[in-house]
């Protein structure tokens, strides 16, 4: 079974940083590309970045680039996301997702 | 530019059906795209992949009840013999050069 789960979020702030981490398991995840998106409470998904399944080609949403830094460790089957600078703006859920999703970890920017 | 715009609400009787659409904007209506179902309080759930022709691959474990179509530019979701549980948002994502775009989502209420 296809799993995908995220950890580290938590309450930080503003100008602060945080590491999220994903673990997957179930497929062969280093043959996959991967994302990270997230939602702001009551509003839609916004795609945040993307990792090609090597990790040489990455991409970054306007709204986090320079801020944000995504990686991967394909021997440990794991996916990053280094948040500095965080923002108010920045309070949502995160989810790693390729085809399919974890079920998110809360980050909330708040002094 | 590329988006995608779904309508905000939508709404169908218990085992009925209903069709959402996706629409992708102006010169980009060779697009495949996503359906992904959030159901209230939950992650995220890819349902399908929709390619321009209609063809679709869907997500382990998805129903039958659930299934694309594509006429130009729009793309549709079709859900049939409407249950409790897919009262929903649905998003539909497409992609660009390295990155997803998603539409705003469609609320699904099922009366």
């Amino acid at each position: 079974e296809v799993q995908l789960v995220e950890s580290g979020g938590g309450l930080v702030q503003p100008g602060g940083s945080l590491r999220l981490s994903c673990a997957a398991s179930g497929f062969t995840f280093s043959s996959y590309e991967m994302n990270w998106v997230r939602q702001a409470p009551g509003k839609g998904l916004e795609w945040v970045s993307y990792i090609s399944s090597s990790g040489s080609t990455i991409y970054y949403a306007d709204s986090v680039k320079g801020r944000f830094t995504i990686s991967r460790d394909n021997a440990k089957n794991s996916l990053y996301l280094q948040m500095n600078s965080l923002r108010a703006e920045d309070t949502a859920v995160y989810y790693c997702a390729s085809s399919s999703w974890g079920q998110g970890t809360l980050v909330t920017v708040s002094s | 530019q590329l988006v995608l715009t779904q309508s905000p609400s939508a709404s169908a009787s218990l085992g009925a059906s209903v069709k959402l659409t996706c629409t992708l904007s102006s010169g980009h209506s060779s697009y495949a795209i996503a359906w992904h179902q959030q159901q209230p309080e939950k992650g995220p759930r890819y349902l399908m992949k929709l390619n321009s022709d209609g063809s679709h691959s869907k997500g382990d474990g998805i129903p039958d009840r659930f299934s694309g179509s594509s006429s130009g530019a729009e793309r549709y979701l079709t859900i049939s013999s409407l249950q409790s549980e897919d009262e929903a948002d649905y998003y539909c994502q497409t992609w660009g050069t390295g990155l997803w775009v998603f539409g705003g989502g469609t609320k699904l209420t099922v009366l």
